[in-house]
Formats: structure tokens, C-alpha cells, sequence
């Protein structure tokens, strides 16, 4: 199936806790994104990654390190994890950065509980 | 900096009426502007775009460059236009990043 998957789709976890979220395209893209929406449902962007280099990073804390080993993985790495953390992280891909041409494609989310 | 209000959290309308999602938006240079909606069990997925004119599920949007708007319209609603609706801008140096509105959950009775 031809998409963007992330997994897991759901993590509940415990404050102070170092958690990973991860993300494959298979359509052949370029670029890769985090967007994080909150509970009041702002998607707002943290990363992106253009062929593994880092392009966009949107005020986040250290504590979010996101790696791409390939241009077709973007995982996103969570240390020292935090109430305000919870949120629903979704992953997405475009062909390449120009953002009028290459449509965003998104993942399914994953909805983090921090408790 | 960039910014996307969509006024209205929820938006209730019946089958058959006419429906129109409000998006305004604040940025100083030439904006690029999208409608991106999310079908229940669904991926978000991008609905439409401002330049090219077209007309996606019978729904249309045209950029106010005086308004700094880009509302979103059906002139007859169906029950599988319900979904969340997100409005995005992108421009400038933002290359490669979309700003997103807050979302309207659109739902249409029968």
C-alpha cells in the first residue's frame, strides 16, 4: 500500500520517560515533516527533512531530536518526556519542497498520552 | 509572521443547503493558499488550492487579496462533504511549510 505509515498509533507513557515515533513513506518523496496538533486541534510544524538534511526546525525543544537515516524514515525521538508533550504527532511527505506543487501527504497520527 | 484564523470550530448545516467555511489569513507577501479536510478514519489529504481555479467536490475557494480571506464554498451540501476542514497558507522564505488554521468540524444532517 502506497502511503505514509507511523507507528505506533497510540503511546501512553510516563512522564520523564525517552519514547520514539516512527515514520516510512514509500511514495519516493524528498522532504519529510513532523507536525505536532494540539488540543485544540493547531497542527503546527516542528521538522523537516530535505534527502536527510535537516531543513526546518520550528522552536523545539532539545528534548525532541528527530533522525532520518534515509530519505524515506523520519523518526522522531522524545527524552524527558512531559505532561505538555501530549499530543497527537503526525508525519508527513511531499515530493519536494515546494510546497505549492507537492501536496503534503500525511501519516494516521499517533496520539501520545503523557500521564 | 503568518497566521490562519478559521473563525468557526463547528459548523452545522443541512443536506442540500449551502455551505461556506471561513478562512482568514495574515501575511504580508503573496500568499499560497490551501484547503487540506480529513474524512472520519481517514488521512488528512489536501482538498484544494487557491491558483488553480478548480473545483473539488463541488467545492470551490477563491482568494481575497483585500479581505485576506479564502472561504471555503458548497452551494449544496451532501452528508459526505462532513469532516474537519483545515485552511494552510505557505509563503516566502517558509518554503516547504504550511501554517495551518485551527480546523472546522464540518457535519451535515440529512
Amino acid at each position: 500500500d502506497t502511503a505514509v505509515s507511523q507507528t505506533p498509533k497510540y503511546l501512553v507513557t510516563q512522564m520523564g520517560n525517552d519514547k520514539s515515533i516512527k515514520c516510512e513513506q514509500n511514495l519516493g518523496h524528498d522532504t519529510m515533516y513532523w507536525y505536532k496538533q494540539d488540543s485544540k486541534k493547531f497542527l503546527k510544524i516542528m521538522f523537516s527533512y530535505n534527502n536527510k538534511e535537516l531543513i526546518i526546525n520550528e522552536t523545539v525543544p532539545n528534548r525532541f531530536s528527530p533522525k532520518s537515516p534515509d530519505k524515506a524514515h523520519l523518526n522522531l525521538h522524545i527524552n524527558s518526556l512531559e505532561l505538555g508533550d501530549s499530543a497527537v504527532y503526525f508525519c508527513a511527505s511531499s515530493q519536494d519542497m515546494d510546497s505549492y506543487n507537492s501536496p503534503l501527504h500525511f501519516g494516521n497520527g499517533t496520539r501520545l498520552t503523557v500521564t | 509572521a503568518q497566521r490562519v484564523t478559521q473563525p468557526e470550530k463547528l459548523l452545522s448545516v443541512f443536506k442540500g443547503a449551502p455551505v461556506e467555511l471561513k478562512c482568514n489569513y495574515s501575511y504580508s507577501g503573496s500568499p499560497e493558499l490551501f484547503w487540506y479536510v480529513q474524512y472520519s478514519r481517514q488521512r488528512l489529504q489536501l482538498l484544494l488550492r487557491h491558483i488553480s481555479r478548480e473545483s473539488i467536490k463541488g467545492f470551490t475557494a477563491d482568494l481575497n487579496k483585500g479581505e485576506t480571506s479564502f472561504h471555503l464554498k458548497k452551494p449544496f451540501a451532501q452528508e459526505e462533504d462532513s469532516a474537519m476542514y483545515y485552511c494552510a497558507l505557505a509563503g516566502g522564505t517558509s518554503y516547504g511549510k504550511l501554517t495551518f488554521g485551527q480546523g472546522t468540524i464540518l457535519t451535515v444532517h440529512p
